[in-house]
C-alpha cells in the first residue's frame, strides 16, 4: 500500500524567510510519480510539480525549489525569500507511473507567512 | 487551459437526503476522481472512473455511489445524507496516457454541510 506523510502540520514564518516542508513516502512499486499541490484559501488545487522516480535531478522553479532523495524516500519542497503570497495549505502526493492514476495524498502542510 | 467545473461551492443539505456532485471536465479526459477532504486527514479517494459507465472504489467508498453517463460528467451520490459527510468535495481529471498524463486538474471544490 502507498502512504504520505507530511509531519508538520502548520508551519509559520516571517515572511522573506526560507522554509522547507517535508513529505516522506511509502511504496512497494518501482516506478511512481510524486507531486505537490498548493490550495490556497480559495480552495482550488494548484499543480507545482511532477517527478517521476527515475529522475533524481533537484528542480527549482523561481523561488521554489524540490529535493528528491530516493534513498530516504523523501521529496522535500522549499520556499525562498517567502512572501505572504505563499500561505496555503500544501500537500504532498504520490501515484503509480502506470494503470489508473489515481493519488496518495499526505495530510497536508498549513503555511503561514506573517508580514 | 483545462477546466474542471463543479455545480455549486456551497451547499446545504438535510440528514436523509438524496444529494447529487456534478463535475464537468473540458479537456476529453479518460480518468476522474472524487476526493472528499477533511482537517488534519487530508484528501481521501472515494471513487474513480477511467471511462464512461466504468467506475471504481477508492479507499472510502461507503455512503457513496457514481455516475459517468457521459465522458465529460462525473456524478457523485449521496444516496441518504449523513451528518458525517459534511466535508469538502474535489473532483479531478487526467488525460490517460493520450495526453496529461498523471497529473491530475481540480476543480474548485463543493462544501457540504448536512445538517
Amino acid at each position: 500500500a502507498q502512504k504520505v506523510t507530511q509531519a508538520q502540520t502548520e508551519i509559520s514564518v516571517v515572511e522573506k524567510e526560507d522554509v522547507t516542508l517535508d513529505c516522506v513516502y511509502e511504496t512497494r512499486d518501482t516506478t511512481y510519480y510524486l507531486f505537490w499541490y498548493k490550495q490556497p484559501p480559495s480552495g482550488e488545487l494548484v499543480f507545482l510539480i511532477r517527478r517521476n522516480s527515475f529522475d533524481e535531478q533537484n528542480e527549482i522553479s523561481g523561488r521554489y525549489s524540490w529535493n528528491f532523495q530516493k534513498s530516504t524516500s523523501s521529496f522535500n519542497f522549499t520556499i525562498t525569500a517567502s512572501q505572504v503570497v505563499d500561505s496555503a495549505v500544501y500537500f504532498c502526493a504520490l501515484s503509480e507511473a502506470f494503470g489508473n492514476e489515481k493519488l496518495t495524498f499526505g495530510t497536508g502542510t498549513r503555511l503561514t507567512i506573517i508580514p | 487551459d483545462v477546466k474542471v467545473t463543479q455545480s455549486s461551492r456551497y451547499l446545504v443539505k438535510r440528514t436523509g437526503e438524496k444529494v447529487f456532485l456534478e463535475c464537468v471536465q473540458d479537456m476529453d479526459h479518460e480518468n476522474m476522481f472524487w476526493y472528499r477532504q477533511d482537517p488534519g486527514l487530508g484528501l481521501r479517494l472515494i471513487y474513480f472512473s477511467y471511462d464512461v459507465k466504468m467506475k471504481e472504489k477508492g479507499d472510502i467508498p461507503e455512503g457513496y455511489s457514481v455516475s459517468r453517463e457521459k465522458k465529460e460528467r462525473f456524478s457523485l451520490i449521496l444516496e441518504s445524507a449523513s451528518t458525517n459527510q459534511t466535508s469538502m468535495y474535489l473532483c479531478a481529471s487526467t488525460g490517460g496516457v493520450r495526453r496529461h498524463y498523471n497529473e491530475q486538474f481540480f476543480g474548485p471544490g463543493t462544501r457540504l454541510t448536512v445538517l
